[in-house]
């Protein structure tokens, strides 16, 4: 079965530093994405960035990036310059063989003005 | 271009009722995942729905059904309401079925069961 674990279920940052999320996961598939999205309170899911297993590349966006460690299963996001609206619940996703996304718990980002 | 939109925001029901909650998906998306996510959780799937059948379904009791209509809007029902279905039950739409499709999320309707 695909599992996804985020083991810091509270992370905080001074505003303006970096910060490093975790997330490991399980998959028998040998191709597949991988997604970071975040809940800010206004409770809407929005995407963060997305990884395609099959290519080496880490994928960025803006301030996000990710290290993908496809190996060790390993998936973390990186948030550079932290921002106040940076703030919100981190879900890391996977999908399964069916599409449907695998959550994580959420590591909730907690920035120290 | 309107993103997802779900209807009602808030509802608060008493056990035993009914619900039916309601979301439009974005603009060129044709297909619609319910997900319910309890206080301080992850979101868990409840079900998918494609060309107005229901595709896939995780480990929800039959109470939990739904339905998409000709436009791709869809509902989700519950019946016979426990305290535990108390939660917030996202709508996500995405363009077909894809592995690497995002899936674009309305706000949420939160519901409370008293």
């Amino acid at each position: 079965a695909q599992t996804v674990t985020q083991s810091q279920p509270e992370m905080s940052v001074q505003e303006a530093e970096t910060v490093t999320l975790s997330c490991t996961y399980d998959t028998s598939e040998s191709d597949y994405y991988l997604f970071w999205y975040k809940q800010p309170p206004s409770r809407q899911m929005i995407l963060v960035i997305r990884q395609e297993a099959y290519k080496q590349q880490n994928a960025t966006e803006n301030r996000f990036s990710v290290n993908f460690q496809k190996a060790a299963k390993s998936f973390s996001l990186k948030i550079s310059d932290s921002q106040l609206g940076d703030a919100a619940m981190y879900f890391c996703a996977l999908p399964s063989e069916t599409y449907q996304l695998i959550w994580g718990a959420g590591t909730k980002l907690i920035i120290k003005p | 271009d309107a993103g997802v939109t779900q209807s009602p925001t808030h509802l608060i029901k008493t056990r035993g009722q009914q619900v039916t909650l309601r979301c439009s998906p974005k603009s060129g998306h044709d297909t619609v995942s319910w997900y319910q996510q309890a206080l301080g959780q992850g979101p868990q799937f409840i079900f998918q729905y494609y060309e107005e059948e229901e595709r896939q379904r995780g480990n929800f009791p039959d109470r939990f059904s739904g339905h998409q209509f000709p436009n791709y809007s869809s509902e989700l029902n519950v019946n016979a309401l426990l305290l535990g279905d108390s939660a917030l039950y996202l709508c996500a739409s995405s363009h077909t079925s894809f592995q690497g499709s995002p899936l674009h999320f309305g706000n949420g309707t939160r519901l409370t069961v008293t």
